[in-house]
């Protein structure tokens, strides 16, 4: 079982390039996030979906967009990368619904440098 | 607005002591209070959660942790610290959902545990 699997791992843009960090989990999970781990600021939301079709946005959502278009993926957009993008990304996902579990399942993190 | 705050930077503890990890909360109505776990390069690993019931949880690795309503507190626990306990450990929350609707988890900022040999 995969869980959340995040790529690139590791990747250097200059400024003013766009990428897409990927991401897919295969729990069946209905929601999926984005967050960004900054040292001294914890993780702050980006984005998330509660189903294929259906984002919205978290904390920080400027400069990023993402779509859901499968259950599986969730695909995170930079636009035009600027140096304060500079962050570890975290995809994660867990069960919808109103039950008793909610904890969420994290993907490896993806390490992303702007020059 | 819901809120997470871990007041310990670090904590260290000598290896075979107890060791405590603060974490205190805020939110509107009850919550759903989770601890996790991130180990360097390595995305979070769920410890474990207080939903509703005894308000002392128990989780992996041998944590627990205490939730505490009147002081909104959930520190996190273990008996004998291990060499291996060494990691960054996050608080988090979200509000029970009554009706409808995503719940957004709000976390600390974390605490670095450095468990001395």
């Amino acid at each position: 079982n995969a869980g959340v699997t995040q790529t690139p791992k590791f990747q250097v843009l200059k400024t003013g390039q766009s990428m897409t960090l990927q991401c897919a989990q295969d729990m069946n999970h209905e929601y999926m996030s984005w967050y960004r781990q900054d040292p001294g600021m914890g993780l702050r939301l980006i984005h998330y979906s509660v189903g294929a079709g259906i984002t919205d946005q978290g904390e920080v959502p400027n400069g990023y967009n993402v779509s859901r278009s499968t259950t599986e993926d969730f695909p995170l957009r930079l636009l035009s990368a600027a140096p304060s993008q500079t962050s570890v990304y975290f995809c994660a996902s867990r069960r919808g619904g109103g039950g008793r579990t909610g904890e969420l399942f994290f993907g490896e993190g993806s390490r992303l440098t702007v020059l | 607005a819901q809120s997470v705050a871990q007041p310990e930077d670090q904590v260290n503890v000598a290896e075979g002591n107890p060791l405590t990890v603060k974490c205190t909360y805020s939110v509107s109505g009850n919550p759903y209070l989770f601890w996790y776990v991130q180990y360097p390069n390595r995305g979070l690993q769920f410890l474990l959660k207080y939903i509703t019931g005894d308000n002392l949880v128990k989780g992996s690795y041998g944590f627990e942790a205490e939730f505490n309503k009147s002081q909104t507190s959930f520190h996190l626990k273990k008996p004998s610290a291990l060499v291996s306990d060494s990691a960054l450990y996050f608080c988090a929350v979200r509000p029970i959902r009554l009706r409808g609707g995503y719940q957004k988890v709000t976390f600390g900022i974390g605490t670095k545990l450095q468990v001395i040999p």
